[in-house]
């Protein structure tokens, strides 16, 4: 089965400053989606970024890009210039290549409770 | 175009008791994913839909138990409460390959007393 690990319960950063979020998983496949989700207290997951472990190149989406080292099954998350509106729960979440009679299920990870500070 | 809407927001309940919670995928969406959330935990896949079918579960017990109705819209059946179901119970929709994304409802609160 598929584990995703967030050693990081909490972080903090200033604002406009740069932080960046960890995740390791372990998967024996070799095809696989990772996303970056968002909780505010409003409770909703909000998509961040994605990527296909097919894909070499590291997703970007504006302040939000991704470390994506498929060898160590390591997939960070890089926040740039940070915004008060950054601060919620982030969570790293890993799902398998969709196959006849598997589900597309999230598997997700602890989640790391983000600060910003001014 | 309105996104995954869940009913009700929050539910308190007593243990024993039954309960069920709704979900109104995005439009355009045919599966439907439910997760529990316990508290400071991140979400646990319960079940996913589609057409009307339960397509895979996730190491829950028979008293969780759903429905997708032939509007995609899903339900969550929960019997014999207890105390740990306590938890935020998130519905996600999305297309079954999951590829294009996952869009995730605000949730139920439930708390069992």
């Amino acid at each position: 089965a598929q584990t995703v690990t967030q050693s990081q319960p909490e972080m903090s950063v200033q604002e406009a400053e740069t932080v960046t979020l960890s995740c390791t998983y372990d998967t024996s496949e070799s095809d696989y989606y990772l996303f970056w989700y968002k909780q505010p207290p409003s409770r909703q997951m909000i998509l961040v970024i994605r990527q296909e472990a097919y894909k070499q190149q590291n997703a970007t989406e504006n302040r939000f890009s991704v470390n994506f080292q498929k060898a160590a099954k390591s997939f960070s998350l890089k926040i740039s210039d940070s915004q008060l509106g950054d601060a919620a729960m982030y969570f790293c979440a890993y799902r398998s290549p969709i196959n006849t009679g598997t589900a597309s299920k999230l598997t997700f990870g602890t989640g790391t409770r983000l600060q910003v500070t001014l | 175009d309105a996104g995954v809407t869940q009913s009700p927001t929050h539910l308190i309940k007593t243990r024993g008791q039954q309960v069920t919670l709704r979900c109104s995928p995005k439009s355009g969406h045919d599966t439907v994913s439910w997760y529990q959330q316990a508290l400071g935990q991140g979400p646990q896949f319960i079940f996913q839909y589609y057409e009307e079918e339960e397509r895979q579960r996730g190491n829950f017990p028979d008293r969780f138990s759903g429905h997708q109705f032939p509007n995609y819209s899903s339900e969550l059946n929960v019997n014999a409460l207890l105390l740990g179901d306590s938890a935020l119970y998130l519905c996600a929709s999305s297309l079954l390959s999951g590829d294009y994304g996952y869009t995730f409802g605000s949730g139920t609160r439930l708390t069992v007393v």
